[in-house]
């Protein structure tokens, strides 16, 4: 079985400052892992992906994740906030082996101070 | 691509009435899936089609829910007798399986009331 678990519902950060949100998974199975963001009354837009390869991934936005095997964890990070980040942001896993049935975390929503 | 449509968006019922929402999927995409948002959560698995097969169910998709992909490309989900705890947000995704993308690309969902 899958699972996510986002640190924090919450994370508020002041425009310009390093943007981090926390992401640990678990998996029995080598996950493909995502991030998504929703803004309100929306459906949910991709940031960003991991597979394979590069555990460095880079995304839309200036956003970028690192999968870490050892941490179970892809946490999502921007070096400098815009206001119009503020959204809610979500962590995926989905199994390769499972029909990519996806399993998303609560979600972090983020919120930008001028 | 005009990306993943849903209709309606929004849909407001009294309890004890049926519904059903309508997906279309990017035109391209095998495989298609449903999931449902409430409020301050994330989305949760109810099902997905490969082309018109219905491969998984969750156990979230009670006996009132049902699920068509009759021609393999846009999907219905009925939701019969609706109660209460029926009101979410519905959301579809679609993708193609085989192009190695993998994402799922979502459509803006349908925001189900049950008064």
């Amino acid at each position: 079985a899958q699972s996510v678990t986002q640190l924090g519902s919450h994370v508020s950060v002041s425009e310009g400052a390093l943007v981090l949100l926390r992401c640990n998974y678990s998996s029995s199975v080598p996950p493909y892992l995502f991030w998504y963001v929703q803004y309100p009354n929306q459906g949910l837009q991709l940031l960003l992906k991991y597979t394979t390869g590069a555990t460095l991934v880079k995304g839309i936005n200036g956003f970028e994740a690192e999968f870490k095997k050892s941490e179970t964890s892809f946490h999502l990070t921007k070096p400098s906030a815009h206001m119009s980040d503020a959204a809610e942001y979500f962590c995926a896993v989905s199994d390769p082996t499972g029909g990519f049935k996806t399993i998303f975390g609560a979600g972090t929503r983020l919120f930008v101070k001028a | 691509d005009t990306g993943v449509s849903q209709d309606p968006r929004h849909k407001i019922t009294k309890r004890g009435q049926n519904v059903t929402f309508r997906c279309d999927p990017i035109s391209e995409h095998n495989r298609l899936y449903w999931y449902r948002q409430t409020l301050g959560q994330g989305p949760e698995f109810l099902t997905y089609f490969q082309n018109e097969a219905q491969l998984e169910k969750s156990r979230l998709l009670s006996d009132r829910f049902s699920a068509e992909r009759p021609k393999g490309s846009f999907s219905t989900l009925e939701i019969q007798r609706t109660e209460q705890g029926d009101s979410a947000m519905y959301l579809c995704a679609s993708s193609f399986l085989g192009g190695g993308s993998y994402e799922q690309y979502f459509g803006p969902g349908t925001r189900l009331t049950v008064t």
